[in-house]
């Protein structure tokens, strides 16, 4: 079971705005940055945020991402259709000396 | 281009073996520490081991510890992960990921996936 525990399910109708929490502990989230993946059905998932807060090229600054002490949270800002998708975070776990990721999140735009 | 190509996946019966490869093209494949992940049908992704760039520190899951090897040969720039003792728990969608551009725990090249289905 994973370590890192979000929300099973998020929904809003498009152009709100969603946000998806991620609680870990101290040998994790407290420790380590946070990433975020997105996951369509059948596909690979795609890293959406890493460090935290940072944007990789490409992806539409609508997402957002923070952390503070032992949770962080991705937000989607003006929710389109094409966001309907599952939500992962995801984090290096000292005490396990292995990568840890949240129990994921499937977001429903309504 | 970066890619990562899994192969080796297919219907092994309990308590069976299985070798999985991860094919790497499009950077320098020895530079970058490399991870298998997995995803049970509908459930969420699961971490499962990850090898140093020279392949000299390893670790994996619990629920893998000793029945799973992971190994990497730089030269044909190929992963792999050896799996034995497979029990039905090990049925999933097995990827292979790598963080290239922003730290090494933040993957940002992913394999498409090779199914592994432990069936009698």
């Amino acid at each position: 079971q994973s370590v890192l525990t979000q929300p099973p399910s998020a929904s809003k109708t498009p152009g709100q705005r969603v946000t998806i929490s991620c609680s870990g502990s101290s040998s994790n989230i407290g420790t380590y940055t946070v990433s975020w993946y997105q996951q369509f059905p059948g596909t690979a998932p795609k890293l959406l945020i890493y460090s935290n807060n940072q944007r990789p090229s490409g992806v539409p600054d609508r997402f957002s991402g923070s952390k503070s002490g032992t949770s962080a949270s991705l937000a989607i800002s003006g929710l389109q259709s094409e966001d309907e998708a599952d939500y992962y975070c995801a984090t290096w776990d000292g005490s396990l000396n292995g990568s840890v990721f949240g129990t994921g999140t499937k977001v429903t735009v309504l | 281009q970066v890619q990562l190509v899994e192969s080796g996946g297919g219907v092994v019966p309990p308590g069976g073996s299985l070798t999985l490869s991860c094919a790497a093209s499009g950077f320098s494949f020895s530079s970058f520490a490399i991870h298998w992940v997995r995803q049970a049908p509908g459930k969420g992704l699961e971490w499962m081991s990850f090898i140093s760039s020279v392949g000299s520190n390893k670790n994996y899951a619990d629920s893998v510890r000793g029945r799973f090897t992971i190994s990497r040969d730089n030269s044909k720039n190929t992963l792999y992960l050896q799996m034995k003792g497979l029990t039905t728990e090990d049925t999933a969608v097995y990827f292979c990921a790598t963080g290239l551009r922003h730290g090494g725990h933040a993957f940002d090249v992913w394999g498409q996936g090779t199914l592994v289905s432990v069936s009698s």
